[in-house]
């Protein structure tokens, strides 16, 4: 049982729709993190927040909208998105990198995107 | 020359092989190392922590060799249920983990 939950697990949605990626963590970390997954690609990383503070985004296009409320929140807005956006989002969390000996992330179900 | 490099398989190995996987990573400040595991359509979880004197959980073995900068993940006596892709990761202090490409590896009955 991980105690990062994201909602929903699968999601079917149009280009012209706009939706939201949740997560939630439950182990008292600070750094959330957001990573797409394509079929048989490895994982890439898009958007990192330490202490609700965005400080990293992978070039990913303004399609992608993240917002981090709190430490414990992680949403990611999708509008517009394009075909080749269907994929697993998988969102993980951990201590800050650097504030602490134990960097292990753990990683949430994913919302497995499909885009029509 | 990518930051962490790894055969992506796919390992094709008979019940009961041992098989190994290495790992190769260009930050010479890299401070930590993992071997995470995921299954098909699932998400990454993490299988061991690799120490600088190596450590084996069970039939995992770790190595890590901080001259050459690569880590190698030994599986003795293979399951049906070890197929999977196995994914090396590094830290190097104040950055996000970076993840290996994955290694596919199938245990065949």
């Amino acid at each position: 049982e991980t105690g990062v939950t994201q909602t929903p697990r699968h999601l079917v949605m149009g280009m012209t729709n706009k939706k939201s990626l949740k997560c939630e963590q439950h182990l008292g970390h600070n750094a959330m993190y957001w990573y797409k997954q394509s079929a048989k690609k490895p994982l890439e990383l898009m958007f990192v927040y330490n202490f609700k503070e965005q400080t990293e985004n992978n070039s990913v296009p303004s399609r992608f909208s993240p917002e981090c409320p709190n430490s414990s929140h992680l949403f990611l807005h999708l509008h517009t998105l394009q075909p080749e956006d269907s994929a697993l989002y998988l969102c993980a969390s951990s201590q800050v990198p650097g504030t602490s000996v134990n960097n292990e992330q753990f990683f949430g179900p994913g919302t497995r995107l499909t885009v029509l | 020359r990518k930051e962490v490099e790894q055969d992506p398989g796919p390992f094709n190995v008979p019940e009961g092989a041992t098989v190994a996987f290495n790992c190769t990573y260009s930050n010479s400040a890299s401070q930590s190392f993992f071997w995470y595991r995921q299954d098909c359509r699932k998400e990454p979880k993490l299988l061991m922590s690799v120490y600088s004197s190596g450590n084996e959980d069970g039939r995992f073995t770790a190595q890590l060799n901080r001259a050459s900068q690569y880590i190698s993940l030994l599986i003795r006596d293979s399951k049906l249920s070890d197929s999977a892709t196995y994914l090396c990761v590094v830290n190097s202090g104040n950055t996000p983990l970076v993840f290996g490409k994955g290694t596919r590896l199938s245990v065949i009955a």
